[in-house]
Parts: structure tokens; sequence; C-alpha cells
């Protein structure tokens, strides 16, 4: 398997425009988590979906993040309008179940100008 | 609630030098999973171990070893004579009830190597 696929690798983008990430979690897995991490917060976890099912979405800072799941192969982090804080690394890991380990895609650097 | 603490920011050391992480955990709950991540300077989280709370037999693969004591609530990682591609942050995480299995991350040390 080739791992956590997520794309794209680098996002620059001019601040009140949406943005797509995307990713493609490793086949078989059950559970899928959407990271952020910046210098000053460190790694927070903004959703966790089981079974393409959102289970906890406390993580997503505001209304203007959404994140969805259509199918077992596919998930979107979006963010609409963008703003320069949003700017930081976005993570998607995949594992089999919430207790098991994850691994994780190498990541979506966003930056908003 | 569950807290992890790794108090050390960064730590140098030469390069063939023996190196030990702290990670300090806090929880309530008595059936929880400790965890280990690397994150290299090229960026990626790269999962190292995982422990369940009722196994406190030490690990080792290779250079890597682990140390969980629960009477100290502590997951130590050792690096054995280390090597100047060691260098990176790690990150120990800890999950159980108390957090929905959600991973709760340490702030991470970040290792340097130097030749």
């Amino acid at each position: 398997d080739a791992g956590v696929i997520q794309s794209p690798r680098h996002e620059v983008t001019e601040m009140g425009q949406e943005v797509t990430l995307r990713c493609k979690p490793i086949s078989g897995h059950n559970s899928l988590f959407w990271y952020r991490q910046t210098m000053m917060r460190g790694l927070e976890l903004l959703i966790y979906f089981n079974n393409n099912v959102p289970i906890d979405d406390s993580g997503m800072p505001e209304d203007r993040f959404s994140a969805k799941m259509p199918n077992a192969s596919f998930s979107t982090l979006k963010i609409q309008p963008s703003e320069p804080r949003d700017s930081a690394v976005y993570f998607c890991a995949s594992s089999f179940g919430p207790i098991e380990e994850a691994f994780f895609g190498q990541g979506t650097r966003l930056t908003v100008v | 609630a569950q807290k992890v603490t790794q108090a050390q920011t960064e730590i140098s050391v030469v390069e063939k030098e023996d190196v030990t992480l702290d990670c300090v955990y806090e929880t309530r709950d008595t059936t929880y999973y400790l965890f280990w991540y690397k994150q290299p300077p090229s960026g990626e989280l790269v999962f190292l171990i995982r422990r369940n709370s009722f196994d406190e037999q030490n690990e080792i693969s290779g250079r890597y070893s682990w140390n969980f004591q629960k009477s100290t609530s502590s997951f130590n990682f050792t690096i054995t004579a280390s090597q100047v591609v060691d260098s990176a942050v790690y990150f120990c995480a800890l999950s159980g009830v108390d957090s929905n299995y959600q991973l709760i991350w340490g702030a991470g040390t970040k290792l340097i190597i130097k030749p």
C-alpha cells in the first residue's frame, strides 16, 4: 500500500479564497483523522471519522471549516473563506480503529496570504 | 483529564551517544495506550511504537528501546548509539476512554544529533 496520500503538498492562497485539502487513507482502515500542526499550538485533532461517519468534530475551529468523507477511500477538508491564521500544516491519518496506531500522510502545508 | 508531558524541549548530543527522551502521562483510565512518533525534518509523522497499559515489558527494536513504568506514569524512549539520521522531533501520545480514544499529544522533544 502507498500509505496515506494527501494533496496538494503545498498550497498558497489569498485570504478569502476557498481551500480544499484531499486525503486518501490506507485501504482497509476504518478510522480517518484530520490534524493541524502549528508552532504555537502543536498538533490539534480537527475531526475524526469512523466508517465514513464523523464521530468527533469538536476540534474544528469554526464554521469556516468543514470535512467530508463520501466513501472509505476519500476525504476532504475545506476552509471557506480562508484566513491568514489558518496557515499551518494539515495532516490526514488513518488507522484500523480508534485504538490502533495511526499512519500519517505527508501533510499539506497551507499558506494564506 | 489526560495529559502528556515531554519536559525536554530540545536535546543535543554527539553522534554515537545514547540519549533518553522522557514522557510522563496522566490518566484516570485503567486501560489506555501509549505511542511514540517521529517527525524528521522532512515533516511527515512516522509511527514508532504502541503500548497498552497492561503490557509493561520493555521493548527493544534495534537501537531503539522503550521503558514503560506504570508506577511513575512514564514511557521513556532511548536511542542507543545515536546517528545523525535520528535527528527529529519525537512525540509521545496517549489515548484512552477519557479522551474518547483520541490521541493526546505531548509537545514533542527536538533531538539534534551532531556528527
